[in-house]
């Protein structure tokens, strides 16, 4: 089965930094996604990671422990519409996507 | 290029109709398709895989014969909610994936199911 954890709500300033960890355990591992989700869309890709380490694009960076079990999404220079739902998917060997239940990430003025 | 594109967007029927939503692969073939569905305030939860040309494969707790999916084309994948009652009301989504060594699914817009 799969257990993915993730913070439920985040809230931060504009132009300010925040990091949305994920932790989980799976019975088996192909990689670690994050997407960003927008009230009533559909999810858009942010990252993947299947290696160790940090992955850095722009504004935002995600980082993969696999041996923990951890990654974290790292949001820079926080801007409005930025306030989004953030979900952590691990793609699993038979290639499907579990979900967490994403965090909510509001950003003030 | 990968778009993914849905149909339709939104549908609001009567309980104990039917509903067809179709996912589409505008500018590549998908191998496989994946249908999830989304409640209010949850996360995507898979319902079932669906490859060109086979059968679907249902996630657990899904009713194959309530949710019907056809994978007729490499670019064209539907979902039948059968008999709709209004707890199927939710967010449907489709993804697409190129091919089973390729790892990123690419998703549609979604469809807003409302089962009155």
């Amino acid at each position: 089965g799969q257990n993915i954890d993730q913070p439920t709500e985040m809230t931060a300033t504009e132009g300010a930094i925040v990091q949305i960890n994920c932790t989980y355990q799976t019975s088996g591992f192909n990689g670690l996604f994050w997407y960003q989700q927008h009230a009533g869309e559909a999810p858009t890709f942010l990252s993947y990671n299947v290696l160790d380490g940090l992955e850095e694009k722009g504004r935002f960076s995600s980082f993969l422990s696999r041996s923990k079990g951890y990654s974290y999404l790292l949001l820079k220079e926080l801007q409005m519409k930025d306030s989004a739902s953030y979900l952590c998917a691990v793609l699993s060997n038979d290639y499907k996507l579990s979900f967490g239940a994403g965090t909510t990430v509001t950003v003030r003025a | 290029g990968a778009v993914v594109s849905q149909h339709p967007s939104w549908v609001i029927c009567k309980s104990g109709t039917s509903v067809k939503i179709e996912c589409r692969s505008l500018d590549f073939q998908a191998t496989t398709m994946f249908w999830y569905r989304q409640f209010p305030k949850q996360s995507l939860m898979l319902m079932a895989t669906s490859n060109e040309g086979s059968k679907a494969t249902y996630e657990q707790g899904v009713e194959k014969d309530k949710f019907l999916i056809n994978h007729a084309s490499l670019t064209l994948s539907t979902l039948t909610v059968t008999s709709a009652h209004p707890e199927d009301s939710s967010f449907y989504i489709c993804s697409a994936r190129l091919d089973r060594e390729n790892s990123e699914q690419y998703f549609g817009p979604g469809t807003r199911l409302t089962v009155t």
